[in-house]
């Protein structure tokens, strides 16, 4: 089953607002990343939070998460047309398996 | 620097014939990851290797599916007998630390079409 839900799983906004995008999860985790994937492409990596951080930045991105209820937020600020792609959350629980991701939040920014 | 390769990018194969997919990690990662992706959905973990070793491959289906990782050479992802079901996007991602303490770097994925 998947580890991550993201939420919303479809996003349309306009060119400038912002985005925000959440992930909730079920088991304890060492990190969560969020990832980027344009239409038929593979996976970008956007950020990375261990679970003893809070909150990161990183240019117009700022992630937050919150273990006590196991989820996470991806907020795109001053968003751009060029920021149109699927987003995915993805755990590592810390054993030798590899990521655990979401079904992702589908954005589209109007121009 | 080249990033994570991968090889074909589109695969076509009858039920029944073998699919043969191939990851070249960036320069300098010697840890390979394989998830699978069906249509609007999210990736799932299928096998995690090191040169010579497979380390876990909880994700990976029992019959028809193998991976190696060579110690010269890409690394293979193999499924035999293929069936419509396996029809999905392939990616390889790789690291160069081991398992998920950062950040893992994705190739642009094998789709594959199972007729």
């Amino acid at each position: 089953s998947q580890q991550g839900e993201e939420d919303p799983q479809a996003l349309s906004i306009q060119e400038g607002e912002n985005a925000t995008m959440n992930c909730s999860y079920k088991t304890s985790i060492n990190n969560l990343q969020w990832y980027r994937q344009n239409s038929g492409r593979g996976l970008v990596h956007l950020i990375l939070i261990r679970s003893n951080e809070r909150e990161k930045h990183s240019g117009r991105l700022r992630v937050t998460l919150d273990t006590s209820k196991k989820s996470s937020s991806l907020l795109i600020t001053a968003s751009r047309a060029a920021d149109t792609a699927s987003y995915f959350c993805a755990t590592w629980g810390g054993g030798a398996d590899g990521l655990t991701f979401g079904k992702g939040t589908h954005l589209i920014i109007q121009p | 620097n080249a990033g994570v390769m991968q090889n074909p990018r589109h695969l076509v194969r009858r039920r029944g014939q073998e699919a043969r997919l191939r990851c070249s990690p960036m320069k300098g990662h010697s840890h390979v990851y394989w998830y699978r992706q069906l249509p609007e959905e999210g990736l799932k973990f299928m096998v995690y290797l090191q040169k010579e070793n497979i380390i876990d491959e909880s994700g990976m289906p029992k019959e028809r599916f193998s991976a190696e990782f060579p110690k010269e050479g890409p690394s293979i992802l193999r499924i035999q007998q293929v069936v419509r079901g396996d029809s999905a996007a392939y990616f390889c991602a790789s690291s160069p630390t081991g398992q998920g303490f950062y950040e893992q770097y994705f190739g642009p994925g094998t789709r594959l079409t199972v007729t």
